[in-house]
Formats: C-alpha cells, structure tokens, sequence
C-alpha cells in the first residue's frame, strides 16, 4: 500500500497571499494524483487529477505540479472560499486508494 | 448537473447490518464505476470499496478492514449503487461517501474519482 504524507498539517495563509501545499508518495505513482478540497459538512470536491490538470470549473487561482514522489498544490492569490481542508489521492496503484491525511487551510 | 445522493445512514448495534444507497443522476450510469469511501469524523478519507461497470466487468475490489462483511452492488436500471454492510463493528462509524470513478487507460487502467455525494453518517454503537 502506497503511504501518502502531506505538509504541513495546517497551514496559516493570508487572504491574497499564495499557498503551497505538499504531498509526498512513498513510492512512485507517476502523475497519477488528484487533490480534492473539503469544506467541513461538506463532500470532498475534486480540484486537479493527473498532478497538474484541473478539473472542470476549477479556477486557475489553483495549480499542481510534481511527478513521481513529489506534488505540489498551489493557490496563487487565496479568496475567503478557499479556507478548507486539502487532500492528495493516489491512483496509480490500486486498490486501496490511499490519502494524504490532509492540510489544513486557516486565515491568518 | 451530476449528482450523487447517499442514503440509509444512522444509529446501529455492533452486529447488525445495513445499506447505503447512492442514487445518482445527470449522467449515464451505467458507463461508470463507483468507490465507497468513509470518514471518520474530523480524521482522513479511508477507501472501502469499488465496483466497475459492468462494461469493464462489474467487478468489486474492497479493502482490508471491510472484505468479507461488506458487498457493493450496482442497479443501472435505477441508477443507484448500493453498500450492504454486515457484523458492523463500533470502528464503522464514519460518514460514508460515494463518488463516480472516470477511468483513464493512457499507462494502465487508473480510476479517479470526479464527483462525490453529501455523504450519510453511520453510526455503530451499543
């Protein structure tokens, strides 16, 4: 089973500031991440998938990179909307799907 | 507009059995696989379980904490999936998800998950 790791746990941005956000695999799964934002009482909504591709209606405020072991999430001007909790999914070895335990996205 | 709603949640006995729905609508269902995932309350998401189409099978793939207790089926007639959950135990409890899963074949058969329900809350306790 792939082990993912995000950091940090939380994370205190402020509003118009850039936020990045990290997710480590313990091995490679190619580009096959997704990151998903929740909003507490809220289902999780898919945000990027293949590392870097946004989902539809996604605004471009948000971005991935990374391959291998190594992604990034990046939010480049964060609005009020945005402070929630972000995942990372892998999908290249499967079953289980497996996710990072989740960053927490606080106003400072 | 895609939509996932899940139902069939709520208070049971460490023992007992239960089903989950997840009704969808807004596209052709039965084109897609669906996963199960839960969490527990303010903690991470934990994958359960994943049916394929049955175009690609219909086959279900389930995780080690719920294989051999829990049975994921599909209805496309109705367009709904379903979670049957037996001998629940008091580690079940957690908000159950399911999501629709968009498979890509470009290195390897992958499935992502692209739309998720409002999730309905399981909660096993004496």
């Amino acid at each position: 089973e792939i082990v993912m790791t995000q950091s940090p746990a939380t994370l205190f941005v402020a509003p118009g500031e850039r936020a990045t956000l990290s997710c480590r695999a313990s091995q490679s799964v190619s580009s096959n991440l997704a990151w998903y934002q929740q909003i507490p009482g809220q289902a999780p909504r898919l945000l990027i998938y293949t590392a870097s591709t946004r989902a539809a209606g996604i605004p471009a405020r948000f971005s991935g990179s990374g391959s291998g072991t190594e992604f990034t999430l990046t939010i480049s001007s964060l609005q009020s909307e945005d402070f929630a909790v972000y995942f990372c999914q892998q999908y290249d070895i499967w079953p289980p799907w497996t996710f990072g335990q989740g960053t927490k996205l606080e106003i400072k | 507009e895609v939509q996932l709603v899940e139902s069939g949640g709520g208070l049971v006995k460490p023992g007992r059995s239960l089903r989950l729905s997840c009704t969808t609508s807004g596209f052709t269902f039965r084109d897609y696989a669906v996963s199960w995932f839960r969490q527990d309350p303010g903690k991470g998401l934990e994958w359960v379980g994943f049916i394929r189409s049955k175009g690609y099978t219909g086959t279900t793939d389930y995780s080690a904490s719920v294989i051999g207790r829990f049975t994921i089926s599909r209805d496309d007639s109705k367009s709904i999936a379903y979670l049957q959950m037996n001998s629940l135990e008091i580690e079940d409890t957690a908000v159950y998800y399911c999501a629709r899963g968009r498979r890509t074949a470009v290195a390897g058969v992958k499935y992502y998950f692209d739309y998720w329900g409002q999730g309905t809350l399981v909660t096993v306790s004496s």
